[in-house]
């Protein structure tokens, strides 16, 4: 079984919708760290997010938003007002203790002007 | 040059040739990786290093070395690759290894192997 799971392989979005991406991860750890990454066409991950297991506080930053809950096992990214440079794959990462990290596949955002 | 750069590229190699992908980080982080990214699969964590010393080797065939010769270097040495290893190949690196610490990503080497 996948250790992070991103459902969503493909979402559309008119400018200025807002979108979720979803995120279900799997671990049997206590103390785990979620992270999110954008990857735009020119190929380099950029670090968006970071959150450790023992802070599930929503958190907000500019349109982006996370809501991280523990019970459901759930790390889901909120655009607010989407923009056309939104456009991206967004993935979803855990890290257990040791030097262990796992990507989602990937969320593919187009958003269209 | 400001974060972690990769060179070349783009590479297209035939299954006998001998090549190295080049990574270089200017954030003076500790920590380095390589990491294996395939179309419609999750990114693969394939080596990491820190401070030059090699902490994981996620099973990865022995067609690929990795080299870290200094902290701000990593290489990846490629020989008898097969076709179904043409991937886009990324480079990373953290302040220092494990869970804690978010990555910093180059733009990666994209592969072929004719």
């Amino acid at each position: 079984a996948q250790k992070v799971t991103q459902a969503q392989t493909e979402i559309s979005v008119v400018e200025k919708e807002d979108v979720t991406l979803d995120c279900v991860y799997e671990t049997r750890d206590t103390t785990y760290y979620l992270f999110w990454y954008k990857q735009p066409p020119s190929g380099e991950l950029v670090f968006l997010i970071r959150r450790n297991s023992f802070d599930e506080q929503n958190e907000i930053s500019g349109r982006y938003s996370w809501n991280f809950q523990k019970s459901t096992s759930s790390f889901n990214f909120t655009i607010t007002a989407s923009q056309v440079v939104d456009s991206a794959v967004y993935f979803c990462a855990l890290s257990e203790p040791g030097n262990q990290f796992y990507f989602g596949t990937g969320t593919s955002l187009t958003v269209i002007p | 040059e400001t974060g972690v750069t990769q060179t070349p590229r783009h590479l297209v190699m035939g299954m006998t040739n001998k090549k190295s992908l080049k990574c270089e980080q200017h954030l003076g982080h500790n920590a380095m990786y390589w990491y294996k990214q395939s179309a419609k699969k999750p990114l693969e964590l394939m080596f990491v290093y820190s401070l030059e010393e090699r902490v994981e080797n996620n099973s990865v065939p022995s067609r690929f070395s990795p080299e870290c010769p200094n902290s701000s270097h990593l290489f990846l040495h490629l020989h008898t690759l097969q076709p179904e290893d043409s991937a886009l190949y990324l480079c990373a690196s953290s302040l220092y290894p494990g869970q804690t610490y978010e990555q910093y990503f180059g733009p990666g080497t994209r592969l072929t192997v004719t």
